[in-house]
C-alpha cells in the first residue's frame, strides 16, 4: 500500500465550481498533514496545514479523519490561478522529521 | 525570493562524469532534505539531515552521496549515474524540535539533471 494516496485527476472545472479533493494515509503514526501546492515546473508550496478539527483559510477548508486515515481539501468559488497539483503531506513519523508526499490532484479551471 | 537557493539550475552530465548538486537555506532552519521527483512520480524522499546528522537514508543507491558541512548547507554528490537517474532534484529544509505542525518545509527551485 502507498503512504499517501491521491486521485491523480485531473479535474477540469469551470471558474467558480467548488471542487474536493481526498487523501489517504497508511502510517497510523504519522502527525501532521498539510496540502501543499505545486505549480507547473515549480517548487511546491505549503497552501495549509491541516488540523483535527477542520481549518478553512478563506475560500479552503481541510479536514482530517484520524480514524479513516482520510485528509480532505475543499475549494469553494474556483478561480483560474487555482489550476495547479495539490499535494496530500504528511509526516514521516512521530517526530515529524520529513514530509511524504502524495503523486499530486492535478486542477484545471477554465473560463 | 526564495530562502532556499539551490545550483545550478539545470545540469546535463554523462554517465561516468561526477558532479555536485548544491542547497542553502538562510531561514536558520535545522533540518534539511533532498527529494527527487520525476515524471508522472510522487516527490520522493531521498535523505533527511538534523543538526547536520544524517537521519534518513530511502534506500538510496550509492552513487548519490549527501554531505550537510552545516547546518545551512547541502550537497548531493553524484557519480556514475544513470539516464534513469534524469530528474528534479529538490532541497527543502524547516525547523525541526518545535510543534509538529510547524514542520512547514520551504523548497528550493530544483535542479533538472538530464543523465546522458
Amino acid at each position: 500500500r502507498k503512504e499517501v494516496e491521491q486521485d491523480p485527476g485531473p479535474f477540469n472545472v469551470p471558474e467558480g465550481a467548488t471542487v474536493a479533493f481526498n487523501c489517504t494515509y497508511s502510517n497510523s503514526a504519522s502527525q501532521s498533514f498539510f496540502w501543499y501546492r505545486q505549480d507547473c515546473r515549480k517548487e511546491p508550496k505549503l497552501l495549509m496545514s491541516v488540523y483535527s478539527s477542520g481549518n478553512e483559510d478563506g475560500r479552503f477548508t481541510a479536514q482530517l479523519n484520524r480514524a479513516s486515515q482520510y485528509i480532505s481539501l475543499l475549494i469553494r468559488d474556483s478561480k483560474l490561478s487555482d489550476s495547479a497539483t495539490y499535494l496530500c503531506v504528511v509526516t514521516l513519523n512521530q517526530a515529524g522529521t520529513a514530509l511524504i508526499f502524495g503523486k499530486g490532484t492535478t486542477l484545471s479551471v477554465s473560463s | 525570493e526564495t530562502g532556499v537557493t539551490q545550483t545550478p539550475r539545470h545540469l546535463v552530465m554523462g554517465m561516468t562524469n561526477k558532479k555536485s548538486l548544491k542547497c542553502e537555506q538562510h531561514l536558520g532552519h535545522n533540518a534539511m532534505y533532498w527529494y527527487k521527483q520525476s515524471a508522472k512520480k510522487p516527490l520522493e524522499l531521498m535523505f533527511v539531515y538534523n543538526f547536520k546528522e544524517q537521519t534518513e537514508n530511502n534506500s538510496v543507491p550509492s552513487r548519490f552521496s549527501p554531505e550537510c558541512p552545516n547546518s545551512s548547507h547541502l550537497f548531493l554528490h553524484l557519480h556514475t549515474l544513470q539516464p534513469e537517474d534524469s530528474a528534479l532534484y529538490l532541497c527543502a529544509s524547516s525547523h525541526f524540535g518545535g510543534r509538529a505542525r510547524d514542520t512547514e518545509a520551504f523548497f528550493g527551485q530544483g535542479t533538472r539533471l538530464t543523465v546522458v
